[in-house]
């Protein structure tokens, strides 16, 4: 049963654009989200991070959206660049629960065509 | 700083054999965090350490898997005997608070 789900396992977007990535979750515990980006070979790297209780976070070109009466969330690039392009990981944190375990989304692959 | 270093970056070994990942975390980070990524089941924590001890485990699938971490500097995780089902990408990350936020390159573990 997956508790974070990403899914859209593909995403393509022209240079310039904004890139969505969604990320749905079913655990109304979750208080901590994060997002990563990961090339091949290469070991996933953290981009961005929402609390519970923000909607909103920003940090350069990347914006995180959290809605929790939808329990979705969501990852905008702007603008979209070629290097943006590799696979972005959701993950979510249970309040309460370990803090070090991080529940990851399977990843959506997105291709930035220049 | 050199970031998470992990090594091999590749193993291939015969099912039975015993295998030993190692992580070298980036210096100063408090916590330590050993990942497994596979098809079927995307990343899945093992097992992390704070201030070098164990403190979730339950991620670890049974016996024949264990984590160490003697010091602030090292950790190893020890598969043995190895079996093809724990072919993955096994990832070492670090962090100085309790979010995972620097990971190492992998080990690409190959049972035959």
């Amino acid at each position: 049963d997956q508790q974070v789900k990403q899914n859209s396992p593909s995403l393509s977007v022209q240079e310039g654009r904004i890139s969505i990535l969604n990320c749905d979750y079913t655990n109304s515990m979750f208080d901590y989200f994060l997002w990563y980006k990961k090339y091949p070979a290469e070991g996933p790297t953290f981009l961005i991070s929402i609390s519970s209780i923000k909607d909103k976070n920003e940090d350069g070109r990347f914006t995180v959206f959290l809605n929790k009466s939808a329990k979705h969330l969501s990852l905008h690039i702007v603008p979209s660049q070629p290097g943006d392009s590799a696979v972005y990981f959701c993950a979510a944190r249970s309040y309460g629960g370990s803090q070090g375990n991080l529940i990851f989304g399977k990843g959506t692959k997105l291709s930035v065509k220049p | 700083d050199a970031g998470v270093i992990q090594s091999p970056r590749h193993e291939v070994t015969e099912m039975g054999q015993e295998v030993t990942l190692r992580c070298k975390p980036i210096s100063g980070h408090d916590y330590l965090f050993w990942y497994r990524q596979t098809m079927m089941r995307g990343l899945e924590l093992l097992i992390y350490f704070n201030n070098n001890v164990p403190i979730d485990d339950s991620g670890m699938p049974e016996d024949r898997f264990s984590a160490k971490m003697p010091n602030a500097s090292f950790s190893t995780l020890k598969i043995q005997p190895s079996e093809p089902r724990d072919s993955a990408v096994y990832f070492c990350a670090s962090s100085p608070g309790p979010a995972v936020r620097f990971f190492g390159p992998g080990t690409r573990l190959t049972v035959l």
